[in-house]
């Protein structure tokens, strides 16, 4: 069974530019999570899925966030204009429908904002 | 809102010995879950160990078990024998399912322990 799949592994830029991220999750898991690493920290919730509607985005900064889940598949992640303090691994992870505590991680993605 | 609390920033064992991570967490609920992560340089989070509130027997997986005390709200996570490839960060977890059931609810993490190896 495949894993859940994250592009890029890596990105730079620099801060007031955009980025997206993208998330694959495992075959048929109905809900998908992105969370936001900073660096020495555990991660922490930005939004929450299932299937294509929003479960949970109260901790999303929605001026400069955004994120979308098309056809209740793959995810799309972005920021815009991002900031220094958006230097962080942003980890999506996805779960069976009823089961919401058995999260499968991604492998990340680093961002480094200059 | 819950919280996670890993008291120790870093840990550090020697190989084939015993080392014990800390985690205590606060939660006026009584059903809930608790995980602990490992999560190496290579950043994939991976999901060491499992353990239901209302389980009253420990949790155990290999080398890996846990000490589940729900009345004093701590989870401390003993790994025996140890071996390199258990150097890693180590983060506690909680999960509590909201309100429409176990489909829905979020993980809320602790600081993270960083567990180093001595060969």
């Amino acid at each position: 069974e495949a894993g859940v799949a994250q592009s890029p592994r890596y990105k730079i830029i620099e801060k007031r530019q955009s980025v997206a991220f993208w998330c694959n999750p495992i075959s048929g898991h109905a809900t998908l999570y992105w969370y936001q690493q900073i660096l020495g920290q555990g991660p922490k919730l930005l939004i929450q899925f299932q299937n294509n509607g929003v479960v949970d985005d109260s901790q999303l900064p929605k001026d400069r966030f955004s994120a979308e889940r098309l056809k209740g598949v793959d995810s799309t992640l972005k920021i815009q204009p991002a900031k220094l303090e958006d230097s962080a691994v942003y980890l999506c992870a996805s779960s069976p429908a009823v089961r919401g505590y058995e999260q499968y991680f991604g492998p990340g993605t680093r961002l480094t904002v200059t | 809102a819950q919280t996670v609390t890993q008291s120790q920033p870093e840990m550090s064992v020697q190989e084939a010995e015993t080392v014990t991570l800390s985690c205590t967490y606060d939660t006026s609920e009584s059903d809930y879950y608790l995980f602990w992560y490992k999560q190496p340089p290579s950043r994939q989070m991976i999901l060491v160990i499992r353990q239901e509130a209302y389980k009253q027997q420990n949790a155990t997986e290999n080398r890996f078990s846990v000490n589940f005390q729900k009345a004093a709200k701590s989870f401390s996570l003993k790994i025996s024998d140890s071996q390199l490839g258990d150097a890693a960060m180590y983060f506690c977890a909680y999960f509590h399912a909201n309100a429409g059931g176990t489909s829905y609810g979020k993980l809320t993490f602790g600081q993270g322990t960083i567990l180093t190896v001595h060969p």
